[in-house]
């Protein structure tokens, strides 16, 4: 069970630059994030996608943009990396977000922005 | 503001002793609150609760959930090595939005 793909695994950026964190999910779930982690302050969501073809803005948006692509996958794009971006990044899945089901996370992305 | 408050913030025990974890939260519309589990990787599940008074158990994990006091208890008892790592709690209210993510407490068991 593949459940939730993250890649890349690890990455370094030089500030000014781009790149695209790919999700994928398997389990046909209808609701996708993508939160960032950070010493001492929990997981903090980026962006949402309640449904395919819907984005939202979540606590710490600036600075990324997203697109969920299809029902399966949901990426995060930094357009212009700064150093405050190095985090820990996470995509979940869950299957709606108006009932209880839990999320699913994938095993993160080390991002570190120099 | 939704808002999620663990306590402690991180906690050193000795193997075999049982720890109490806190999770304190104000939310308009509660719906669940949920712990994770997070050792080197991604967070996983442990338990949601949804009712006040009712225990959910496994193994030597249980968690409370008390909607009067708006608090819930993560126990773990005879902690073992492998009980390192950082507890998070999230509730969720009953509007169509994300979970909500406390900063988590860190437990080291040590030999």
């Amino acid at each position: 069970n593949a459940g939730v793909t993250q890649t890349p695994k690890f990455q370094v950026l030089k500030t000014g630059q781009s790149m695209t964190l790919q999700c994928a999910q398997d389990m046909n779930h209808n609701s996708m994030y993508w939160y960032r982690q950070d010493p001492g302050m929990g997981l903090r969501l980026i962006y949402y996608s309640a449904s395919e073809g819907t984005t939202d803005k979540g606590e710490v948006p600036n600075g990324y943009n997203v697109s969920r692509l299809n029902k399966r996958e949901f990426s995060l794009r930094l357009e212009s990396a700064a150093p405050s971006q190095t985090s820990v990044y996470f995509c979940a899945s869950s299957e709606a977000m108006n009932s209880h089901e839990k999320l699913f996370f994938g095993s993160g992305t080390q991002l570190s922005v120099l | 503001e939704d808002k999620v408050v663990q306590s402690p913030l991180s906690l050193v025990v000795h193997e075999g002793d049982t720890v109490t974890l806190n999770c304190s939260y104000e939310v308009t519309n509660f719906r669940s609150l949920l712990w994770y589990k997070q050792e080197k990787k991604a967070p996983t599940f442990l338990f949601m609760l949804t009712s006040s008074g009712i225990e959910k158990k496994s193994g030597r994990l249980s968690s409370i959930l008390d909607k009067k006091e708006l608090f819930s208890i993560l126990n773990i008892t005879a902690t073992q090595t492998g009980d390192s790592a950082i507890y998070l709690c999230a509730h969720r209210n009953s509007g169509n939005t994300p979970l909500v993510f406390g900063k988590g407490t860190r437990l080291s068991v040590i030999a």
